[in-house]
């Protein structure tokens, strides 16, 4: 059964450092990985889909990658600013399935 | 604008009281699909539909049905809501799973309480 496990649960940093977000799962036959951002009391926001022949993807500040045979997938977001807090979830489409299969997500906060 | 929507957004409610939670989308979109969010266990697919007239079970579908009459609506329905369905639901919709446009958007939430 497919697990996704996203360390640290919870994460504060100044403003203008570089980090780094990681998800890692349990079957690396999967489909696709993708990013979400979730404000608090508000739906999700797609930010970053990785196919799973591509290595990574970029969206301005942000910089996601997929290992695939390792089960693992790093966000990464460059010069934090404070509206980048937020909660960050990375899900996984497994290969046999039609299904999502979340992390229980990372919360960041950004202090000026 | 590209939305999916829900409504309501919040709603308190007694034990067995049938409800139903509806979402819509204007993309349309192929797929769509419910989920609920609960503190220390993310989210957790309740159904899904690949089209009109087909759904299928995510990982926690008891308690709960669905419908897809039409391509745009995927309503959520709880014939005896139970204290345990009290949550956060998410309405989801994409193209599909294949190709490039899978990607999920996910509509503001509805915040249920059974009480």
């Amino acid at each position: 059964k497919q697990e996704v496990t996203q360390i640290p649960a919870a994460l504060s940093v100044p403003e203008g450092e570089n980090l780094v977000l990681n998800c890692s799962f349990t079957d690396s036959a999967i489909y696709n990985l993708q990013w979400f951002r979730q404000d608090p009391g508000k739906g999700l926001t797609s930010l970053l889909l990785i196919q799973s022949s591509q290595r990574e993807q970029t969206s301005g500040r942000l910089n996601a990658s997929l290992d695939k045979s390792s089960g693992r997938s790093t966000l990464y977001i460059a010069a934090s600013q404070p509206g980048d807090s937020a909660t960050y979830l990375c899900a996984v489409r497994p290969g046999n399935t039609d299904k999502l299969i979340f992390g229980t997500g990372t919360r960041l906060q950004v202090f000026p | 604008e590209a939305q999916v929507t829900q409504n309501p957004r919040y709603l308190i409610t007694v034990t067995g009281k049938k409800l139903t939670v509806t979402c819509s989308q204007n993309m349309n979109h192929e797929y769509m699909s419910w989920y609920r969010q609960d503190p220390g266990l993310g989210l957790r697919q309740i159904y899904y539909s690949m089209n009109v007239e087909v759904t299928d079970k995510g990982d926690v579908p008891e308690g709960y049905k669905v419908s897809r009459k039409e391509k745009r609506n995927f309503p959520l329905i709880l014939e005896s809501p139970s204290p345990n369905q009290t949550s956060l639901y998410f309405c989801a919709s994409s193209f599909g799973l294949a190709g490039l446009y899978n990607e999920q958007f996910f509509g503001p939430g509805t915040r249920l309480t059974v009480l």
